[in-house]
């Protein structure tokens, strides 16, 4: 298996502008998780899916921002509109169960909103 | 006070020197993970754990339930070994520690 798929690796864009992220988990894996990490925050769970319904949106920071499983193989993570405070990477992450699975974690993608 | 706690946070050693690096948590966990990440940005698995030790070449990882604390040990460090450590904690999702950097000179 390839591990997990993250696509883009850097994202560059404008103040305002809609950004989606994209990740593909591995084959059999029941859970995806959303990761944020940042200089200042460090890593946090921004969302995790279960058999692609979401579980657990809490730490979603606001309404900006929306995540999305429509099947077993493809998740986005998406921000409308976009602030400079988004600005870092975001991590996808695949495991067999939260309780009790080692995570396998994407390369990320490094966003920079201008 | 945060949930996850790792000491130190930064970290000097010569190579070949032993090394330490300590998590202490305060919730109940299922498991808990020590995670790498290097300068280049990837985040690795090393241990998951939920009691006793674990070894895996020149890493050990031990857990300590009764203290909510555990170590991670390098013996013979290496320049390579440079990175940050991740100590993370598994309740119905992963808490994480601020992590510790380590650098490890020649």
């Amino acid at each position: 298996d390839a591990g997990v798929i993250q696509s883009p690796r850097h994202e560059v864009t404008e103040m305002g502008q809609e950004v989606t992220l994209r990740c593909k988990p591995i084959s059999g894996h029941d859970y995806l998780f959303w990761y944020r990490q940042t200089m200042m925050r460090g890593l946090e769970l921004l969302i995790y899916f279960n058999n692609n319904v979401p579980i657990d949106d809490s730490g979603m920071p606001e309404d900006r921002f929306s995540a999305k499983m429509p099947n077993a193989s493809f998740s986005t993570l998406k921000i409308q509109p976009s602030e400079p405070r988004d600005s870092a990477v975001y991590f996808c992450a695949s495991s067999l169960g939260p309780g009790a699975g080692e995570q396998f974690f994407g390369p990320g993608t490094r966003l920079t909103v201008l | 006070k945060n949930e996850v706690e790792q000491s130190p946070q930064n970290l000097t050693a010569q190579e070949g020197e032993f090394i330490t690096i300590n998590c202490s948590y305060s919730v109940g966990i299922s498991a808990l993970h020590w995670l790498q990440q290097h300068p280049g940005g990837g985040i690795v698995s090393l241990f998951m754990l939920s009691s006793g030790k674990k070894k895996h070449g020149r890493l050990i990882a031990t857990i300590n339930i009764q203290e909510k604390h555990s170590s991670l040990h390098i013996t013979a460090s290496h320049p390579r070994d440079s990175a940050v450590y991740i100590c993370a904690v598994n309740t119905d999702k992963l808490i994480f520690g601020t992590g510790t950097r380590l650098q490890v000179f020649p």
